[in-house]
């Protein structure tokens, strides 16, 4: 079975604090995508990676930074941590767009 | 505007009976779909894909494609109590990024 696994899984942060998430796969894929899920919204694109050293916005990357300095790890960053971005965050990792993705546990983040 | 729509957003069913699931993409460039399930404080997991018209069954679980309209169903039949869980729509395009497009989901609870 593929693993993606993520860090924290739960964290709490100060506004305007930066924030480091986690990202650990060790299947050897070549993309790899943040979402966040919020209630009503689904799971929605931050950034994704098709390598290391690449990065690409996704649907919603205002306020994220991501980077990709190995094939195994991928870190999404908030430099200025914000209330808005209080959500539940999925690492995931994939071949390409057709074939299955994987996706590690999540990482419940608190803005206060 | 959501690219991939889901309905219901919730479903109540009874055990053993057929549960039904829609999706509709608004956008023609999405050709290829894909059904994920999320149980309660787990990551997504794919359940499967479809990519040509008309229906592919796995076990208990058929999905129907119709490019035409772009719209996708996943029926699932003699449903049971672990099947109770969110469901997602999720989309990519013919000839792009290496990406999924995820809709807001369906809750589906299975009644014992």
């Amino acid at each position: 079975e593929a693993a993606v696994t993520q860090s924290p899984r739960n964290k709490v942060a100060v506004t305007g604090g930066k924030v480091t998430l986690s990202c650990n796969q060790t299947n050897n894929h070549n993309n790899m995508y943040w979402y966040r899920q919020d209630t009503g919204h689904g799971l929605r694109l931050i950034h994704y990676s098709y390598g290391a050293g690449s990065t690409e916005k996704g649907d919603i990357p205002d306020g994220y930074k991501a980077s990709r300095p190995s094939q195994e790890n991928f870190s999404l960053i908030l430099e200025l941590a914000t209330p808005s971005q209080t959500s539940v965050y999925f690492c995931a990792s994939g071949w390409d767009k057709n074939t299955e993705v994987f996706f590690g546990k999540g990482t419940r983040l608190t803005v206060v | 505007q959501q690219k991939v729509q889901q309905s219901p957003e919730s479903l109540s069913v009874p055990e053993g009976g057929m549960a039904s699931l829609n999706c509709t993409s608004s956008d023609r460039n999405f050709q290829y779909f894909w059904w994920y399930r999320q149980h309660s404080g787990e990551g997504p997991k794919a359940l499967m894909s479809i990519f040509s018209d008309g229906d592919k069954k796995e076990g208990r679980f058929t999905a129907h494609l119709n490019k035409a309209s772009l719209h996708v169903s996943l029926h699932i039949r003699d449903s049971q109590p672990s099947d109770s869980a969110l469901y997602f729509c999720a989309a990519s395009e013919q000839g792009g990024a290496d990406r999924l497009t995820f809709g807001k989901g369906t809750q589906l609870i299975i009644q014992p």
